[in-house]
């Protein structure tokens, strides 16, 4: 069955700093992934999302990179601030989301 | 304001216990979602609803019913709490097809003793 991973639980920067979150995942038919935040206590929020037919998407200070041939994705936040300190979580999907661990990114002022 | 609201946020059980857990959305969402999310794994699917009065099983189903009586309600229950139901709830709706638009609540956190 599809599996999706992550190779870091835990990420620690300054602020300021560019973070870069990782993903792996098994099913080569995966079509879309997305990456979620989730602050403490709340539930997961969506950040940004890419179909398999792009490699590279950009949004407000964040970017996500597809990596098809080795089943790859990541996040990479520019600029990190405080306020990103949160779980990050990808999701894949082949019909319905399937979603990772997560990373826990700690912005240090 | 717009979104998903759980009831409750907080439950401690005992084992043996039941207990219902409530989704209600204002979205006019079709499809509504029952998710666990324990630590080192991500969310994993409990049960789902693709319509009024459809229930179908996700990957986690065993201990746990559903019912979607109402389209703007989702209830999840726990018929005998075990302690291995400790687990942090979400439930998410979403238009059909648009898994952009999962829209989470903010949880409810249940300790089976």
């Amino acid at each position: 069955g599809e599996s999706v991973g992550l190779h870091l639980p835990t990420l620690s920067v300054q602020e300021g700093d560019n973070s870069i979150i990782n993903c792996a995942y098994s099913n080569s038919a995966s079509d879309y992934f997305i990456w979620y935040k989730q602050e403490s206590g709340k539930g997961p929020q969506f950040i940004i999302d890419i179909r398999s037919n792009m490699d590279k998407r950009q949004g407000q200070r964040v970017t996500v990179l597809l990596n098809k041939t080795v089943k790859h994705l990541s996040l990479q936040i520019a600029a990190t601030q405080p306020g990103d300190s949160a779980v990050y979580f990808c999701a894949t999907s082949y019909g319905k989301l399937t979603f990772g661990q997560g990373t826990i990114l700690t912005v240090h002022p | 304001n717009a979104g998903v609201t759980q009831t409750p946020k907080f439950r401690v059980l005992k084992t043996g216990q039941s207990m219902t857990l409530l989704c209600a959305q204002d979205m006019n969402h079709e499809y509504m979602y029952w998710y666990r999310q324990d630590p080192g794994m991500g969310l994993r699917l409990i049960h789902y609803s693709v319509g009024e009065g459809t229930t179908a099983k996700g990957e986690v189903p065993d201990g746990y019913n559903v019912s979607r009586l109402k389209k703007q309600n989702f209830l999840l229950g726990l018929e005998s709490a075990a302690p291995s139901q400790t687990s942090v709830y979400f439930c998410a709706s979403s238009h059909p097809g648009r898994l952009r638009g999962y829209t989470f609540g903010s949880g409810t956190r249940l300790t089976v003793v």
